[in-house]
């Protein structure tokens, strides 16, 4: 069974702050997807990264970057100079690789960004 | 950018009703999926739906569940009888950008309310 677990239930930071969201997996596949999504107050998902498992090399795009650590099941997301417009819930999720395969998500990391 | 649209955006119904919540998927999509999210808590997957059947489903769609995708073009959620537990951020998602369909992106989510 897959499971994807993130500790941090809320993490609070003052603009400019550098943050790291944690996101831990578990899965028997040994082909698999790690998706973070950032949920703002609207409600909506929004699609940040998708990364495949063969891939380890870290992403950056822009104030985020992401770490890859197969070693360790873990897929930490970063945020560079925080700003206010970042409050939101953020989620990992994890899917098998094949098709049409479901998304199992985290509980989410409540990040407050205060000026 | 093409996105997922949903309709509407915010439901409330009475206990017993039905209700059928619409989604239209982006246009060259394949994948079609269907999740919820009880306030506050994670995103939990509901079912998916290729090739005009149901791929997978959760314990959580049981009978009271249906799905359609009437016309080609609209993918519907039909809650026969809604009871209380049913209050939740109703998310479709599409995927199909990618070769194996595990890209998800979400519209912006119905929230239902059952009194």
């Amino acid at each position: 069974a897959q499971k994807v677990t993130q500790a941090q239930t809320e993490i609070s930071v003052v603009e400019k702050e550098d943050v790291t969201l944690d996101c831990v997996y578990e899965t028997r596949d040994t082909t698999y997807y790690l998706f973070w999504y950032k949920q703002p107050p609207s409600g909506e998902l929004v699609f940040l990264i998708r990364r495949n498992s063969f891939d380890e090399q870290n992403e950056i795009s822009g104030r985020y970057s992401w770490n890859f650590q197969k070693s360790t099941s873990s897929f930490n997301f970063t945020i560079t100079a925080s700003q206010v417009v970042d409050s939101a819930v953020y989620f990992c999720a994890l899917s098998e690789r094949r098709t049409a395969s479901k998304l199992t998500f985290g509980t989410g990391t409540r990040l407050q960004v205060t000026l | 950018e093409p996105e997922v649209t949903q309709t509407p955006s915010h439901q409330v119904t009475q206990m017993g009703q039905e209700v059928i919540l619409r989604c239209v998927p982006i246009s060259n999509h394949l994948y079609f999926y269907w999740y919820r999210q009880i306030l506050g808590q994670k995103v939990e997957f509901l079912v998916s739906f290729y090739n005009n059947e149901i791929s997978e489903k959760s314990e959580i769609f049981d009978d009271q569940f249906s799905v359609e995708r009437p016309d080609g073009s609209n993918f519907t959620l039909k809650i026969r009888s809604t009871k209380l537990e049913d209050s939740a951020m109703y998310f479709c998602a599409s995927g199909g950008g990618g070769a194996d369909g595990t890209e998800a992106f979400f519209g912006q989510g119905t929230r239902l309310t059952v009194v």
